[in-house]
């Protein structure tokens, strides 16, 4: 199984509206991550969780909260957003957090309209 | 920082060859990946370099020189279904082992 799920497929919200991205794998990855893509864009990080321990913020805005309950579900929070936030979300996996080449395995994402 | 250059757009015919290229420039090198999007869904892995030379995988080949900061993605035997963004990544040493994704090169396969 090198899947990794995503629910919602999609999600409108309004600005004053909080609601959850949720992910899972079941491959035993150590290391799992959230990514924004804007259309035409290529995917940024938000945040890197190794060992259901954050270990990378890319100094992204308080109004998105992860959070990591187990080694196979990672969350992504969601309070206060603004239009601009409107993007496709991605989660991805990896085997481990590290120097190696283990490659990431990305869900289908969540496609997120802030109106 | 990380620089990562690909071309924005190519088109190919069916069954023909392309190759993508793919510079960089990064602080530390970790590995090249190289990643397939189609619209509106999740990039699928395709290929890691992280060593010089060639890399096979079927229809798909890529290639690293570390010492010139360069890669490409072949395709060969093009099927429609190719059509799609590629996507070069690199995971450089500093940041935490990031992955930094170029723009993408959006690949149109014509008949």
């Amino acid at each position: 199984d090198t899947e990794v799920t995503q629910t919602p497929k999609h999600l409108v919200m309004g600005m004053t509206n909080k609601k959850s991205l949720k992910c899972e794998q079941h491959m035993g990855h150590r290391a799992m991550y959230w990514y924004k893509q804007k259309a035409k864009k290529p995917p940024e990080l938000m945040f890197v969780y190794s060992y259901e321990k954050l270990s990378i913020n890319e100094s992204v805005p308080s109004r998105f909260s992860p959070e990591c309950p187990n080694s196979s579900l990672l969350n992504l929070h969601l309070h206060a957003l603004q239009p601009e936030d409107s993007a496709l979300y991605l989660c991805a996996s990896s085997q481990d957090w590290g120097a190696a080449g283990y490659e990431q395995y990305f869900g289908p994402g969540t496609r997120l309209t802030v109106t | 920082g990380q620089n990562i250059d690909q071309p924005t757009e190519m088109t190919a015919t069916e069954g023909a060859i392309v190759q993508i290229n793919c510079t960089y420039q990064t602080s530390g090198f970790n590995g090249l990946f190289w990643y397939q999007q189609h619209a509106g869904e999740a990039p699928t892995f395709l290929s890691y370099n992280v060593l010089d030379g060639l890399e096979e995988k079927g229809r798909f080949s890529s290639f690293l020189s570390r010492s010139k900061g360069y890669s490409y993605l072949l395709l060969k035997e093009l099927q429609m279904k190719d059509s799609a963004s590629y996507l070069c990544a690199v995971k450089g040493t500093g940041g935490g082992n990031k992955l930094t994704f170029g723009t993408g090169t959006q690949l149109k396969v014509e008949l």
